[in-house]
């Protein structure tokens, strides 16, 4: 069975500088990982996918995520933090029938 | 473009009462869709898919269901609500082709008190 884990419960950076939220997975075959962001109350909004190709995927908002397939590690990156970033990260991992396993979320803090 | 709606917003239902709440995709057609439920703002644990009119897939047993009885409509019902049906529900959508595909979009939410 597929599998995500997100150590970290919070991260805490300061505006400006770079950020990174960890994610690794295991699943049979290959992965298709995801990253979203939950602001409060609010649904998930998607940034970024890896299916296949380039193992740094760029998505929205200046984000990006570095996929390390003998790390089993699709970690979240930004170079610069702002402080509207402040959320709640999801990394997922594709199973079958399209559907999604999601790791327990990661809250990122950043400070003015 | 595509737009996912769920409503209500909010709501607050007695113990035993029933539920239904209701998902809506436009701009897309015969799109996957899901259900899930997130408690205590984290964790999101898949309750329902499906990939097509009246096909419903259950992930987790309990006392709720769901039904798509129209191409872009999801609905997630109980008969009698309990108290762990508290939480803060979620529909997605993925399409079956193009760039939709494989990407699933969340609707806003619906948070259930259940006192």
């Amino acid at each position: 069975a597929q599998s995500v884990a997100q150590p970290e419960d919070q991260v805490n950076v300061a505006e400006g500088n770079p950020l990174t939220v960890k994610c690794t997975y295991s699943v049979s075959g290959n992965p298709y990982l995801f990253w979203y962001v939950q602001y409060p109350n609010r649904g998930l909004q998607f940034l970024l996918k890896y299916i296949t190709g380039d193992n740094l995927v760029k998505g929205s908002y200046g984000f990006e995520a570095e996929f390390n397939k003998s790390q089993t590690s699709f970690h979240l990156k930004k170079p610069s933090a702002l402080v509207s970033d402040s959320a709640l990260y999801f990394c997922a991992v594709m199973s079958g029938y399209s559907t999604l396993t999601f790791g327990k979320g990661t809250m990122l803090l950043v400070s003015p | 473009s595509q737009t996912i709606h769920q409503w209500p917003a909010t709501l607050v239902q007695p113990v035993g009462s029933p539920l239904s709440l209701e998902c809506t995709v436009e701009g897309t057609s015969n799109p996957n869709l899901y259900w899930y439920r997130q408690a205590a703002g984290r964790g999101l644990q898949l309750l329902f898919y499906s990939v097509g009119i009246g096909q419903i897939s259950s992930e987790v047993p309990q006392n709720l269901s769901a039904s798509r009885p129209q191409d872009r409509q999801f609905i997630l019902s109980s008969k009698k609500l309990l108290l762990s049906d508290s939480g803060f529900y979620l529909c997605a959508w993925s399409g079956t082709s193009g760039a939709s595909r494989d990407t699933q979009y969340f609707g806003p939410g619906t948070r259930l008190t259940v006192l």
